[in-house]
């Protein structure tokens, strides 16, 4: 059975960090491109962030409202996807969710989220 | 970035209606569409991939279409779990956009 769980939101003030980590069982972590997607209280999904897999090099890709300021990593031998957050703003508020992306061994690679975790929540707020 | 347009925003409908939501890529996604069903408190789940295809365990009442940059969910017969925010997302760009929301509430 495909697992994600999220740790690590909390309550920071605005202008720290954070960091969110999610543990992935169930299937070839190292085969599937990884994202994250928040959602702010009552509003829609946002796309945060995304890592490839090794055949892509481990490449990154960046919504522009977090573009240097967040980071999305992973570590292929632990099966956990980071996301470590800096200069946290209050509008970054939101649950924070690991979704796991497509299948990748190769090439373009498009596909939806097709598994998701059930979120963590981040607060900024002082 | 491509921008969702997804509309209505909300809808009310009883059971046993014919549903449909409709999503606007402000260009070409190819058919490169997913649509996701969300309830209060859980995590979104993916209904439609591709545009058309259905995703493994979903009813066969959801279908997905396409025309062009124009993308629709119909739910055939409104179920009571149906009653729910549906949102489109594109993920053909390197830079992935989800639609506005819509949420189905019981007329």
């Amino acid at each position: 059975e495909v697992q994600l769980v999220e740790s690590g939101g909390g309550l920071v003030q605005p202008g720290g960090s954070l960091r969110l980590s999610c543990a992935a069982s169930g299937f070839t972590f190292s085969d599937h491109y990884m994202d994250w997607v928040r959602q702010a209280p009552g509003k829609g999904l946002e796309w945060v962030g995304r890592t490839r897999n090794r055949p892509h090099s481990y490449t990154t890709e960046y919504a522009a409202s977090v573009k240097g300021r967040f980071t999305v990593s992973r570590d292929d031998s632990r099966n956990s996807f980071y996301l470590q957050m800096n200069y946290l703003q209050t509008e970054d508020t939101a649950v924070y969710f690991c979704t796991r992306g497509a299948f990748c061994s190769g090439g373009r690679c498009p596909g939806p989220f097709d598994y998701w975790g059930r979120g963590t929540l981040v607060t900024v707020s002082s | 970035d491509i921008q969702m347009t997804q509309f209505p925003s909300t809808l009310s409908a009883s059971v046993g209606d014919r549903v449909t939501i409709t999503c606007r890529a402000s260009q070409s996604i190819s058919g490169e569409l997913a649509w996701y069903q969300q309830k209060p408190g859980e995590a979104p789940k993916v209904l439609i991939y591709d545009a058309s295809r259905l995703e493994s365990g979903v009813p066969s009442r959801f279908s997905g279409d396409r025309s062009g940059t124009e993308f629709t969910l119909t739910i055939s017969s409104l179920q009571p779990g149906d009653f729910a925010t549906y949102y489109c997302q594109q993920y053909n760009s390197y830079s992935l956009t989800f639609g506005g929301g819509t949420k189905v509430e019981i007329k």
